[in-house]
């Protein structure tokens, strides 16, 4: 079946620092992939999507890429901020569009 | 553009009463989903609407979860009757319906149900 494997939290950073959160996935043919983040106090919303092998999605300064051959989608960042901080979770549309799946999310915390 | 509407934002009951909680997805989408988010996990889906007919329910626990989508706009979440393992924070989301997997789904601030 269709599975989101997620890094576990929680991940504290020093500002500045580099920010990888590695997520993997199990699906049946060619699935879309997201990240969405949900800041503290605020509703989920998209970060980024990669939607075909070799993708790269990004978006303030984030960065995932689609890799079919190891089946991941790890989220990057050069440079985090205080205002990163917030729950990541990774995500996948199977081929038809009608499941989609979650990881268990990662909390971020960056500190100043 | 307004955004995903949820209501309650919170609910409180005891087990074996019945709830229900109430999504107004954002104009012109067609797609609405039901998510249920428990503390420390991401979310499942429930239940996928394209329109007013049902995608896919395969994870709604049917016995006492049911989820309608008249004249293919708002949707109704019901619990009846709720156990404590309900407690959760149901979330809506709703996308245009009209990019198939690559849909980018927008969320509302979800309903926290607390079952006592």
């Amino acid at each position: 079946g269709n599975s989101v494997t997620q890094m576990e939290g929680p991940v504290t950073l020093s500002e500045e620092a580099f920010l990888t959160i590695n997520c993997t996935y199990t699906a049946t043919g060619y699935p879309s992939l997201f990240w969405y983040v949900q800041y503290p106090g605020e509703g989920l919303q998209l970060l980024l999507k990669a939607t075909k092998a070799d993708d790269k999605g990004s978006n303030k300064g984030f960065e995932a890429t689609y890799r079919k051959e190891t089946t991941s989608f790890h989220l990057e960042k050069g440079s985090v901020q205080v205002s990163d901080s917030a729950v990541y979770f990774c995500a996948l549309s199977d081929y038809t569009g009608n499941q989609f799946y979650f990881g268990t999310g990662t909390s971020l915390t960056v500190i100043p | 553009e307004a955004g995903v509407a949820q209501s309650p934002r919170y609910k409180i009951i005891e087990k074996r009463q019945s709830v229900a909680f109430w999504c107004n997805p954002i104009s012109g989408h067609a797609t609405l989903y039901w998510y249920q988010q428990i503390l420390g996990q991401g979310p499942k889906l429930l239940i996928q609407f394209q329109n007013n007919g049902v995608v896919d329910d395969s994870q709604l626990p049917k016995d006492r979860f049911s989820a309608e989508r008249l004249k293919g706009v708002d949707s109704t979440l019901k619990i009846q009757p709720a156990k404590l393992e309900d407690s959760a924070v149901y979330l809506c989301a709703s996308s245009s319906g009209d990019r198939g997997n690559t849909d980018t789904q927008y969320f509302g601030p979800g309903t926290r149900l607390t079952v006592l």
